[in-house]
């Protein structure tokens, strides 16, 4: 159990142009999602927590604008690369916790190339 | 801002060798958990300590949590190699899910 997928494991896309990623919980209601990124060998950098039906917390430095988070369901959250560069090239890897559990369920993540 | 400290960032074992890593919070804790992410792979939750002085075992791996809910190590017994993988801490303080950078395992050819 406790299964969360992204959709697309990969995407590459030109410069200027938005990427939706989405994150869903197959076999749970997620009542909250995170939203990280993962540079080569280093840590995860959270980017946002969203709870369903709620307006997403971003973490200092990350430009909500940019990155558009949506969590309408208990079981889809999706986020919007708007207007991407090549900078934003990164592993975005998304988590989910169930109702009243604390453990962190992770998707297997989206490697975005921006060209 | 606060901050979860991880160390070493890499540890070569032989084969058969213990390997440690330890993580240091700036704040005192709520919980403290940890994750394992084998290389090409997401992170997977390993365990949650909650209690001061807490210590929990998982067949070769031991956690503990520190007395003062600060500090926090893994402590792998005779590692293998399905063992090798980046663990990382999480210490939650304000409500806040604070990451250490990892400790990456490498067990030597």
């Amino acid at each position: 159990g406790a299964v969360v997928s992204q959709h697309p494991s990969r995407v590459i896309c030109k410069s200027g142009t938005s990427v939706k990623i989405e994150c869903r919980s197959l076999d749970f209601q997620a009542t909250t999602m995170f939203w990280y990124r993962q540079f080569p060998k280093q840590s995860l950098m959270l980017m946002a927590t969203s709870n369903e039906g709620s307006k997403a917390t971003y973490e200092q430095g990350v430009e909500k604008d940019k990155f558009l988070i949506n969590h309408a369901s208990l079981t889809l959250s999706t986020l919007t690369v708007t207007s991407a560069h090549p900078e934003d090239s990164s592993f975005y890897i998304c988590s989910a916790t169930g109702t009243g559990g604390f453990e962190q369920y992770f998707g297997p993540g989206t490697r975005l190339t921006v060209t | 801002g606060q901050q979860v400290m991880q160390i070493p960032q890499y540890q070569h074992v032989q084969e058969g060798e213990d390997f440690t890593t330890y993580c240091n919070s700036s704040t005192t804790l709520s919980n403290i958990q940890w994750y394992k992410q084998r290389p090409g792979g997401h992170p997977v939750f390993l365990i949650q300590l909650v209690k001061s002085g807490e210590v929990k075992k998982q067949k070769r791996l031991t956690f503990q949590f520190g007395e003062a809910k600060k500090n926090s190590s893994l402590h792998i017994t005779a590692t293998q190699t399905t063992d090798v993988g980046t663990y990382f801490c999480a210490g939650r303080s304000n409500y806040q899910l604070i990451w250490g950078a990892g400790t990456k395992l490498i067990i030597k050819p």
